[in-house]
């Protein structure tokens, strides 16, 4: 098993610009969730998907889109980079098996800066 | 908004001390994990407390759950210098799914040869 994979690993955009943070795991997980991890700002829930088709907002949704077609991919999408924007990304899943035990795997995390 | 305050933010000590880290929060959890972080990578889920005043070990870790539910501590004993990384609390609402975890703002520990 791979666990969770994210591309790319760093990434530099113009602000305006928009792009794609891929997110993938192995591990037939149904819970997915994206954060951002800010300098002394700890780890912020942008979006999560409960199951395939299924998303919904976290505390910082702004500026920020995902969709949930299958399983195994959560893609984020920044629809016009902004230099707030600038932080690491972190991917996440878990079984989803509905109890306070459900562990939570973390990807290896997307640098972005956006000048 | 819920908040999970963590302390201290730093924490630089010599190998072979002991040291405590502290996560609080004026309100009640279903749960509460600890997660250990290292540079460039992502967090790594290191144990998940339940019960009120529930106790876990980890080898020199050692993870307390408040009996409210409201706090926990993490002790290491004897630290080493592979106990160096950030370490998060992280609180689950009753009901909520592991998408609506309560990250603290971390506790960055360095331990010295």
């Amino acid at each position: 098993n791979a666990g969770v994979t994210q591309t790319p690993k760093f990434q530099v955009l113009k602000t305006g610009q928009s792009m794609t943070l891929q997110c993938a795991q192995d591990m037939n997980h149904e819970y997915m969730s994206w954060y951002r991890q800010d300098p002394g700002m700890g780890l912020r829930l942008i979006h999560y998907s409960v199951g395939a088709g299924i998303t919904d907002q976290g505390e910082v949704p702004n500026g920020y889109n995902v969709s949930r077609s299958t399983t195994e991919d959560f893609p984020l999408r920044l629809l016009s980079a902004a230099p707030s924007q600038t932080s690491v990304y972190f991917c996440a899943s878990s079984p989803g098996d509905g109890t306070s035990t459900d562990t939570q795997y973390f990807g290896p995390g997307t640098r972005l800066t956006v000048l | 908004t819920q908040l999970l305050e963590q302390s201290p933010q730093f924490l630089s000590i010599q190998e072979g001390e002991n040291l405590t880290v502290y996560c609080n929060s004026s309100s009640v959890f279903s749960s509460l994990q600890w997660y250990r972080q290292e540079p460039g990578e992502g967090p790594v889920l290191l144990v998940t407390v339940v019960t009120g005043g529930e106790v876990k070990k980890l080898k020199r870790l050692t993870f307390q759950f408040g009996d409210a539910r409201k706090d926990s501590s993490l002790h290491i004993t004897a630290a080493q210098t592979g106990d160096t990384g950030l370490y998060l609390c992280a609180g689950l609402n009753y009901g909520g799914s592991q998408g609506n975890l309560i990250f603290g703002k971390g506790t960055k520990l360095s331990v010295k040869p």
